[in-house]
């Protein structure tokens, strides 16, 4: 089936420094990826739709110089964390579509920022 | 935008009972996806529904889509404790999640 493959699957970074996190879809091409933000006990709350070849659309409050998204090619998308603070420690985990209408959108598994 | 509400928020049974879950949207969708997250993991697909008033089993859940696309169901006959996680719709139109409910079974 479907792999959405997500590194690095946890991270400790220290504030002001920045996080890169990726997501590949291993034998698919993904034109969209949906990437959310879930803290403990909550549900996935969509940052942003990344979009292969073009800028990624954000959901209101999530701020695009932030958390910039990058989706270069048919098979990766990126998140990076800029100037990382406590507060942006969560649990980041992306999707994607592999097929057809009817298909379900497969995740990554995870990553979770820890920021110091 | 779309909103999809879903109750309820916990929910903690004897190994046995059923359990249900319900998701409301504000707006006629598309469609509805379901996924489970189990604790520590990341959500896994279960089942979309797309025709008005369908119903789909997936040998103990049964799934259900209102006749008005706007409110669907998952029920689990005689839980398990494998069945503990949270449950979490989904609608198709973005992709946005209902909070979820988080299933604990009691042994």
């Amino acid at each position: 089936g479907a792999v959405v493959s997500q590194h690095p699957s946890w991270v400790i970074c220290k504030s002001g420094t920045s996080v890169k996190i990726e997501c590949r879809s291993l034998d698919f091409q993904a034109t969209t990826m949906f990437w959310y933000r879930q803290f403990p006990k909550q549900s996935l709350m969509l940052m942003a739709t990344s979009n292969e070849g073009s800028k990624a659309t954000y959901e209101q409050g999530v701020e695009k110089d932030k958390f910039l998204i990058n989706h270069a090619s048919l098979t990766l998308s990126t998140l990076t964390v800029t100037s990382a603070h406590p507060e942006d420690s969560s649990f980041y985990i992306c999707s994607a579509r592999a097929g057809a209408f009817n298909y379900g959108y497969t995740f990554g598994s995870g990553t979770r920022l820890t920021v110091v | 935008g779309q909103q999809v509400m879903q109750i309820p928020q916990y929910q903690h049974v004897q190994e046995g009972e059923d359990f249900t879950t319900y998701c409301n949207s504000s707006t006629t969708l598309s469609n509805i996806q379901w996924y489970k997250q189990r604790p520590g993991g990341h959500p896994v697909f279960l089942i979309q529904l797309v025709k008005s008033g369908e119903v789909k089993k997936q040998k103990r859940l049964t799934f259900q889509f209102g006749e008005a696309k706007k409110n669907s169901s998952l029920h689990i006959t005689a839980t398990q404790t494998t069945d503990v996680g949270t449950y979490f719709c989904a609608g198709q139109n973005d992709m946005r999640f209902g909070a979820g409910t988080r299933l604990t079974v009691k042994p």
